[in-house]
């Protein structure tokens, strides 16, 4: 399976600010999934990346809020905007060349205080 | 919107006693996953079923995929502290976009 690295691993913001979540991968992947989990919850699509192509934004989620990039195969970035305490979640990559199994990034926890 | 629907919610059981999670989906699933997550951690795959009424093992753990591919269920035999986390269950649709649909998972407590 792919290495992934995630950062930061955890963060706490003001409300109002914006955080930059990474997502690297050591091997080139077909598309980019970013979830968020909030406390005690499930995991919840936000977008999925493809290089070269704008994301997908699941119902819910807006480019705005959460603008994503795909820069290349092995990288994405995910940026939660404007934050408010609503936010704070556990904010996940998950990059893929199929669809067998799924594979995640460690997870950042972002506290918005 | 499509949804899976995962129960129980929470289960806590003594060491060594069985568990069991249940998902169903409103509609047939290209195949189904199942993944654990440990507290603080993130969700790793356990095992994917593919075929209609499809059983696998790994160890003590027992995954079903039903006769129309719309339920599943996991059942650990005896119970061990390590088994301790949240179980997901997550479908792969048949039509629209190639993605997965993430039960509400169970998390599992055990009193050792």
């Amino acid at each position: 399976s792919a290495v992934i690295s995630q950062k930061p691993s955890r963060d706490i913001c003001q409300r109002g600010t914006s955080l930059t979540i990474q997502c690297q991968v050591d091997s080139q992947v077909t598309m980019m999934f970013w979830y968020r989990q909030q406390p005690g919850q499930s995991l919840t699509l936000i977008a999925t990346a493809n290089q070269g192509s704008e994301a997908t934004y699941e119902s819910g989620f807006v480019i705005d809020k959460f603008p994503i990039s795909r820069p290349n195969l092995t990288f994405s970035t995910l940026t939660v905007s404007n934050m408010s305490p609503e936010d704070s979640s556990i904010y996940l990559c998950s990059p893929t060349t199929g669809l067998t199994e799924a594979f995640f990034g460690q997870g950042t926890r972002l506290t918005v205080v | 919107g499509q949804q899976v629907m995962q129960i129980p919610q929470y289960q806590h059981v003594q060491e060594g006693e069985d568990f069991t999670t249940y998902c169903n989906s409103s509609t047939t699933l290209s195949n189904i996953q199942w993944y654990k997550q440990r507290p603080g951690g993130h969700p790793v795959f356990l095992i994917q079923l593919v075929k209609s009424g499809e059983v696998k093992k790994q160890k003590r753990l027992t995954f079903q995929f039903g006769e129309a591919k719309k339920n599943s269920s996991l059942h650990i035999t005896a119970t061990q502290t390590t088994d301790v986390g949240t179980y997901f269950c997550a479908g792969l649709l048949i039509q629209g976009a190639q993605k997965l649909v993430f039960g509400q998972g169970t998390r599992l407590t055990i009193n050792p």
